[in-house]
Protein backbone atom coordinates (compact mmCIF):
# COMPACT_ATOMS: atom_id res chain seq x y z
CA UNK A 1 0.00 0.00 0.00
CA UNK A 2 1.35 3.76 -0.75
CA UNK A 3 1.67 5.67 2.30
CA UNK A 4 4.00 9.05 3.19
CA UNK A 5 5.16 9.05 6.49
CA UNK A 6 6.07 12.51 8.20
CA UNK A 7 7.66 12.18 11.82
CA UNK A 8 8.03 15.49 12.81
CA UNK A 9 4.73 16.59 14.08
CA UNK A 10 6.18 20.11 14.99
CA UNK A 11 9.22 22.07 15.07
CA UNK A 12 10.64 25.13 16.43
CA UNK A 13 13.85 26.59 14.31
CA UNK A 14 15.63 30.09 14.79
CA UNK A 15 15.74 32.49 12.33
CA UNK A 16 18.28 32.17 9.04
CA UNK A 17 18.87 28.38 10.49
CA UNK A 18 18.23 26.02 7.62
CA UNK A 19 16.04 23.28 8.42
CA UNK A 20 15.08 19.90 7.11
CA UNK A 21 11.02 18.60 6.93
CA UNK A 22 11.58 14.36 7.28
CA UNK A 23 9.58 12.40 4.65
CA UNK A 24 9.48 8.49 3.73
CA UNK A 25 7.48 7.17 1.75
CA UNK A 26 6.27 3.46 0.96
CA UNK A 27 5.31 2.33 -2.63
CA UNK A 28 6.48 -1.09 -4.88
CA UNK A 29 5.58 0.96 -7.76
CA UNK A 30 8.31 2.41 -10.44
CA UNK A 31 7.18 5.30 -11.45
CA UNK A 32 5.99 8.13 -8.74
CA UNK A 33 6.23 11.51 -7.89
CA UNK A 34 6.83 13.22 -4.68
CA UNK A 35 5.88 16.73 -3.63
CA UNK A 36 5.74 19.21 -0.87
CA UNK A 37 3.39 21.35 -0.10
CA UNK A 38 3.12 24.33 2.42
CA UNK A 39 0.23 25.49 4.07
CA UNK A 40 0.01 28.79 5.99
CA UNK A 41 -2.53 29.65 8.99
CA UNK A 42 -4.37 31.19 6.10
CA UNK A 43 -5.11 27.66 4.61
CA UNK A 44 -4.08 27.68 1.11
CA UNK A 45 -2.10 24.59 0.07
CA UNK A 46 0.91 25.92 -1.67
CA UNK A 47 2.76 24.28 -4.33
CA UNK A 48 6.60 24.29 -3.29
CA UNK A 49 8.90 21.59 -5.16
CA UNK A 50 8.34 18.61 -6.79
CA UNK A 51 10.92 15.38 -7.93
CA UNK A 52 10.14 12.52 -10.19
CA UNK A 53 11.35 8.79 -8.67
CA UNK A 54 13.37 9.09 -12.55
CA UNK A 55 14.73 12.48 -11.93
CA UNK A 56 18.62 12.00 -11.11
CA UNK A 57 19.26 14.91 -9.59
CA UNK A 58 17.66 17.03 -6.57
CA UNK A 59 14.79 19.10 -7.38
CA UNK A 60 15.31 22.78 -6.61
CA UNK A 61 13.34 25.61 -5.76
CA UNK A 62 14.73 28.89 -4.70
CA UNK A 63 15.38 28.43 -1.04
CA UNK A 64 13.93 24.88 -0.84
CA UNK A 65 15.53 21.93 -2.11
CA UNK A 66 14.43 18.05 -1.95
CA UNK A 67 17.29 16.13 -0.69
CA UNK A 68 15.88 12.96 -2.30
CA UNK A 69 17.60 9.30 -1.57
CA UNK A 70 15.66 6.65 -3.43
CA UNK A 71 17.31 3.75 -1.73
CA UNK A 72 16.36 4.86 1.32
CA UNK A 73 12.28 5.73 0.34
CA UNK A 74 13.08 9.00 1.54
CA UNK A 75 12.48 13.06 0.00
CA UNK A 76 13.26 15.43 2.91
CA UNK A 77 12.19 18.93 2.32
CA UNK A 78 15.63 21.26 3.37
CA UNK A 79 14.65 25.54 3.80
CA UNK A 80 17.75 27.37 3.64
CA UNK A 81 18.10 30.79 5.47
CA UNK A 82 14.95 30.68 7.23
CA UNK A 83 12.38 33.21 7.64
CA UNK A 84 9.67 34.31 9.91
CA UNK A 85 7.48 33.56 6.79
CA UNK A 86 8.13 30.41 6.24
CA UNK A 87 6.11 29.29 9.39
CA UNK A 88 3.46 27.04 8.40
CA UNK A 89 2.38 23.39 8.32
CA UNK A 90 4.17 21.47 5.60
CA UNK A 91 3.10 18.30 3.53
CA UNK A 92 4.57 15.97 1.72
CA UNK A 93 3.16 13.78 -0.60
CA UNK A 94 2.98 11.34 -3.35
CA UNK A 95 1.83 10.92 -6.77
CA UNK A 96 1.66 7.33 -8.70
CA UNK A 97 2.15 8.09 -12.28
CA UNK A 98 -0.01 4.84 -13.45
CA UNK A 99 -2.49 5.03 -11.13
CA UNK A 100 -5.07 8.23 -11.25
CA UNK A 101 -2.92 10.84 -10.30
CA UNK A 102 -4.64 11.72 -6.94
CA UNK A 103 -1.93 12.94 -3.97
CA UNK A 104 -1.49 10.75 -1.36
CA UNK A 105 -0.59 12.76 1.73
CA UNK A 106 1.45 12.60 4.96
CA UNK A 107 0.05 13.89 7.96
CA UNK A 108 1.99 17.10 7.81
CA UNK A 109 5.03 19.10 9.81
CA UNK A 110 3.98 22.59 11.71
CA UNK A 111 7.24 24.81 11.06
CA UNK A 112 7.34 27.60 13.71
CA UNK A 113 10.73 29.91 12.91
CA UNK A 114 11.76 31.73 16.28
CA UNK A 115 13.03 34.91 15.44
CA UNK B 1 -1.92 33.20 -6.61
CA UNK B 2 -2.15 29.52 -8.19
CA UNK B 3 -4.90 30.54 -10.63
CA UNK B 4 -7.53 28.28 -9.42
CA UNK B 5 -10.71 29.91 -7.57
CA UNK B 6 -13.47 28.46 -5.57
CA UNK B 7 -16.17 29.96 -4.05
CA UNK B 8 -17.52 30.73 -1.63
CA UNK B 9 -14.25 31.10 0.68
CA UNK B 10 -16.63 30.10 4.19
CA UNK B 11 -19.87 28.27 4.11
CA UNK B 12 -22.30 28.00 7.85
CA UNK B 13 -25.26 25.70 7.40
CA UNK B 14 -27.12 23.25 9.44
CA UNK B 15 -27.31 19.22 9.64
CA UNK B 16 -29.61 18.09 6.73
CA UNK B 17 -28.84 20.67 4.38
CA UNK B 18 -27.26 21.08 1.06
CA UNK B 19 -24.46 23.05 -0.57
CA UNK B 20 -22.47 23.56 -3.45
CA UNK B 21 -18.69 23.92 -3.52
CA UNK B 22 -17.66 25.56 -6.98
CA UNK B 23 -14.22 25.52 -8.58
CA UNK B 24 -12.80 27.30 -11.67
CA UNK B 25 -9.43 25.52 -12.79
CA UNK B 26 -6.22 27.68 -14.00
CA UNK B 27 -6.70 28.36 -17.49
CA UNK B 28 -5.88 25.14 -19.74
CA UNK B 29 -6.05 22.80 -17.23
CA UNK B 30 -8.29 19.70 -17.74
CA UNK B 31 -8.04 17.74 -14.43
CA UNK B 32 -9.82 18.69 -11.68
CA UNK B 33 -9.40 16.89 -8.46
CA UNK B 34 -11.52 17.66 -4.88
CA UNK B 35 -9.90 17.14 -1.37
CA UNK B 36 -11.19 17.54 1.60
CA UNK B 37 -9.29 18.31 4.97
CA UNK B 38 -10.49 17.82 8.12
CA UNK B 39 -8.66 17.52 11.97
CA UNK B 40 -9.16 13.99 12.87
CA UNK B 41 -8.93 12.49 9.21
CA UNK B 42 -6.15 15.02 7.28
CA UNK B 43 -6.46 15.42 3.58
CA UNK B 44 -8.37 12.71 1.78
CA UNK B 45 -8.93 12.36 -2.09
CA UNK B 46 -12.36 12.78 -3.19
CA UNK B 47 -12.47 12.68 -7.18
CA UNK B 48 -10.92 13.60 -10.19
CA UNK B 49 -12.63 15.25 -13.20
CA UNK B 50 -10.46 15.28 -16.66
CA UNK B 51 -12.46 17.06 -19.23
CA UNK B 52 -15.43 15.84 -18.41
CA UNK B 53 -14.90 13.03 -17.29
CA UNK B 54 -15.00 11.54 -13.84
CA UNK B 55 -11.77 9.85 -13.84
CA UNK B 56 -11.27 8.25 -10.33
CA UNK B 57 -12.59 8.46 -7.14
CA UNK B 58 -11.30 8.26 -3.60
CA UNK B 59 -13.03 8.38 -0.29
CA UNK B 60 -16.11 10.13 -1.19
CA UNK B 61 -19.35 9.47 0.49
CA UNK B 62 -22.18 8.59 -1.35
CA UNK B 63 -24.15 11.98 0.33
CA UNK B 64 -21.54 13.96 -2.28
CA UNK B 65 -21.31 13.91 -5.75
CA UNK B 66 -19.48 16.78 -8.34
CA UNK B 67 -19.58 17.19 -12.29
CA UNK B 68 -16.95 18.88 -14.51
CA UNK B 69 -18.88 21.16 -16.84
CA UNK B 70 -17.78 21.98 -20.71
CA UNK B 71 -16.32 24.88 -19.86
CA UNK B 72 -14.29 22.84 -17.10
CA UNK B 73 -15.48 24.57 -13.79
CA UNK B 74 -16.62 21.32 -11.01
CA UNK B 75 -19.00 21.81 -8.66
CA UNK B 76 -18.84 19.46 -5.50
CA UNK B 77 -22.39 18.72 -4.16
CA UNK B 78 -23.01 17.83 -0.76
CA UNK B 79 -26.23 17.03 0.89
CA UNK B 80 -27.42 15.08 4.07
CA UNK B 81 -25.05 17.50 5.21
CA UNK B 82 -23.82 15.90 8.69
CA UNK B 83 -21.51 17.96 11.64
CA UNK B 84 -18.67 15.74 10.44
CA UNK B 85 -18.82 17.16 7.22
CA UNK B 86 -17.01 20.89 8.31
CA UNK B 87 -13.61 20.70 6.91
CA UNK B 88 -12.11 22.50 4.49
CA UNK B 89 -13.10 21.59 0.80
CA UNK B 90 -10.01 21.68 -1.61
CA UNK B 91 -9.78 22.05 -5.29
CA UNK B 92 -7.20 21.58 -7.29
CA UNK B 93 -6.03 21.38 -10.59
CA UNK B 94 -3.75 20.04 -13.03
CA UNK B 95 -2.08 20.81 -17.03
CA UNK B 96 -1.42 18.55 -19.99
CA UNK B 97 2.31 19.37 -19.88
CA UNK B 98 2.86 19.40 -16.56
CA UNK B 99 0.27 16.23 -15.57
CA UNK B 100 1.75 15.55 -12.19
CA UNK B 101 1.85 18.60 -10.23
CA UNK B 102 -1.46 19.61 -9.10
CA UNK B 103 -2.29 23.74 -8.15
CA UNK B 104 -4.54 24.00 -5.17
CA UNK B 105 -7.29 26.69 -5.24
CA UNK B 106 -8.04 28.66 -1.65
CA UNK B 107 -10.49 26.35 -0.48
CA UNK B 108 -13.77 26.59 0.94
CA UNK B 109 -14.39 26.37 4.78
CA UNK B 110 -17.60 24.67 5.24
CA UNK B 111 -19.05 24.25 8.79
CA UNK B 112 -22.06 22.66 9.71
CA UNK B 113 -23.93 23.44 12.61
Amino acid sequence: AQKITQTQPGMFVQEKEAVTLDCTYDTSDQSYGLFWYKQPSSGEMIFLIYQGSYDEQNATEGRYSLNFQKARKSANLVISASQLGDSAMYFCAMIIMDSNYQLIWGAGTKLIIKP
Amino acid sequence: DSGVTQTPKHLITATGQRVTLRCSPRSGDLSVYWYQQSLDQGLQFLIQYYNGEERAKGNILERFSAQQFPDLHSELNLSSLELGDSALYFCASSGLLSQETQYFGPGTRLLVL
